[in-house]
């Protein structure tokens, strides 16, 4: 199926830095979703976006659904040692099949 | 939002066996999905699980390897049939939309080794 493009692959930065992740399609979308994954856990949605422009924030985290709708992007500012995860975004279509497209996520480690 | 849960958590199965996971949801939901996650991969969605009727399955996976049943609006269950050291993966369900929105939200996941 269509895949998104997400980047980086893999991110190792200290403990205080802010973070930046991003993602891009070929394919306008209508929802834009970033989720969180913790090592024997499943994804955990951390932003929702409806709107193209809009810029969203939860608690330090930041994300905007691009003017184009074919990306997005997510930051983490100030970040700390359990924001240690794999993050995905994924891409809803209009439609209403609810099905999104999932970026193929970037490992965040962060070092004390 | 909407919570998931998913049995078993985890499960060491022999090779020709069958393993059925179950997905319980704490709120009705219009539509459950599966998906599998290979190690450090991104999810690929095997189906599309249907209140009263058969699933929806996608390019690659079919009925008679990952029957599914979706008996109610809060209920699923998937099998992973005559198991093969290729279907060790995790197997996540998810579910949505729901009446507190409309994206979708994730089980825990089933970590499943096939020896």
């Amino acid at each position: 199926g269509q895949q998104l493009n997400q980047s980086p692959q893999s991110m190792f930065i200290q403990e205080g830095e802010d973070v930046s992740m991003n993602c891009t399609s070929s394919s306008i979308f209508n929802t834009w979703l970033w989720y969180k994954q913790e090592p024997g856990e499943g994804p955990v949605l951390l932003i929702a976006l409806y709107k193209a422009g809009e810029l969203t924030s939860n608690g330090r985290l930041t994300a905007q659904f691009g003017i184009t709708r074919k990306d997005s992007f997510l930051n983490i500012s100030a970040s700390i040692p359990s924001d240690v995860g794999i993050y995905f975004c994924a891409g809803q279509l209009a439609g209403g099949s609810y099905i999104p497209t999932f970026g193929r996520g970037t490992s965040l480690i962060v070092h004390p | 939002s909407a919570v998931i849960s998913q049995k078993p958590s985890r499960d060491i199965c022999q090779r020709g066996t069958s393993l059925t996971i179950q997905c319980q949801v704490d709120s009705q939901v219009t539509m459950m999905f599966w998906y599998r996650q290979q190690p450090g991969q991104s999810l690929t969605l095997i189906a599309t699980a249907n209140q009263g009727s058969e699933a929806t399955y996608e390019s690659g996976f079919v009925i008679d390897k990952f029957p599914i049943s979706r008996p109610n609006l809060t209920f699923s269950t998937l099998t992973v049939s005559n198991m093969s050291p290729e279907d060790s993966s995790i197997y996540l369900c998810s579910a949505g939309p729901s009446a507190s929105g409309d994206t979708q939200y994730f089980g825990p996941g089933t970590r499943l080794t096939v020896l």
